[in-house]
C-alpha cells in the first residue's frame, strides 16, 4: 500500500504567475484535502474533495481553486500568486468519507516559493 | 471560535523527562482531537487522538489528558528521547465541519542527549 505522494517537491514560481500542485491519495481514500503551512506556523485547511465533489473551503480567496479525479488524485491551482502564497502545500487523504473522526494521512508536502 | 491554542511554542526537555503540550479550543463542535508529529522536510503524521468520551488515552509512551469542560486537552511524552525531537501539533475537528482539521500554532520539542 502506498502513501500519499505529492509533486512537484519543490517549485520557485514569480509574482503573478500560476501553479499547478498534484497529489495522489493513499489506495482506497476518496477524501482529499488540502492544507497550506506557512513557516513555522500550523497548517491552514484550504478545501476538500470528496468523490470529486469540493466539500468545504477555508478562509482562501477564489483564486485558490481544485480537482480531484475519478481515481481520487487530485490537483491544487493558484493563479495571480502572490508573495505570501509561498508555503508548504499538504495534502492529506482519509477514507470513510467526511466524519470528523476519519484518521487523514498527509503526504510530504510541496514547497512552493514565490519571487 | 474556529481557533485552537497550543502552548508552549518551544520546549526544551532533557533524555528521560517528561514533555507536556498544551492546547485550548474555543468551539464546542469539536468531537475529534488528535495530536501530529512532524519531522523536517515532511508532512504531518498522526500520533495519538482522542474523543470527548474519555478524558484519557494512553498509546506507549505518549498520553493525551482531555479536559471537556475546560475545553483543554494535552499531550505528554514519558520518558523523551532524543528520536521525538520534532514539532507537534494540536488539531481539531468536528461533526459541522468534517473531516477539516483546525492546528494549532505547533511545539517545536528538543530533547536533549
Amino acid at each position: 500500500e502506498t502513501g500519499v505522494t505529492q509533486s512537484p517537491t519543490h517549485l520557485i514560481k514569480t509574482r503573478g504567475q500560476q501553479v499547478t500542485l498534484r497529489c495522489s491519495s493513499q489506495s482506497g481514500h476518496n477524501t482529499v484535502s488540502w492544507y497550506q503551512q506557512a513557516l513555522g506556523q500550523g497548517p491552514q485547511f484550504i478545501f476538500q474533495y470528496y468523490r470529486e465533489e469540493e466539500n468545504g473551503r477555508g478562509n482562501f480567496p477564489p483564486r485558490f481553486s481544485g480537482l480531484q479525479f475519478p481515481n481520487y488524485s487530485s490537483e491544487l491551482n493558484v493563479n495571480a500568486l502572490e508573495l505570501d502564497d509561498s508555503a508548504l502545500y499538504l495534502c492529506a487523504s482519509s477514507l470513510g468519507g467526511l466524519a470528523s473522526y476519519n484518521e487523514q494521512f498527509f503526504g510530504p508536502g510541496t514547497r512552493l516559493t514565490v519571487l | 471560535q474556529q481557533q485552537v491554542k497550543q502552548s508552549p511554542q518551544s520546549l526544551i526537555v532533557q533524555k528521560g523527562g517528561i514533555s507536556i503540550i498544551n492546547c485550548a479550543y474555543e468551539n464546542t463542535a469539536f468531537d475529534y482531537f488528535p495530536w501530529y508529529q512532524q519531522f523536517p522536510g515532511k508532512g504531518p503524521a498522526l500520533l495519538i487522538a482522542i474523543r470527548p468520551d474519555v478524558s484519557e488515552k494512553k498509546e506507549g509512551r505518549f498520553t493525551i489528558s482531555f479536559n471537556k469542560s475546560a475545553k483543554q486537552f494535552s499531550l505528554h511524552i514519558m520518558d523523551s528521547q532524543p528520536g521525538d525531537s520534532a514539532t507537534y501539533f494540536c488539531a481539531a475537528s468536528g461533526e459541522t465541519s468534517g473531516s477539516r482539521l483546525t492546528f494549532g500554532e505547533g511545539t517545536q520539542l528538543t530533547v536533549n542527549p
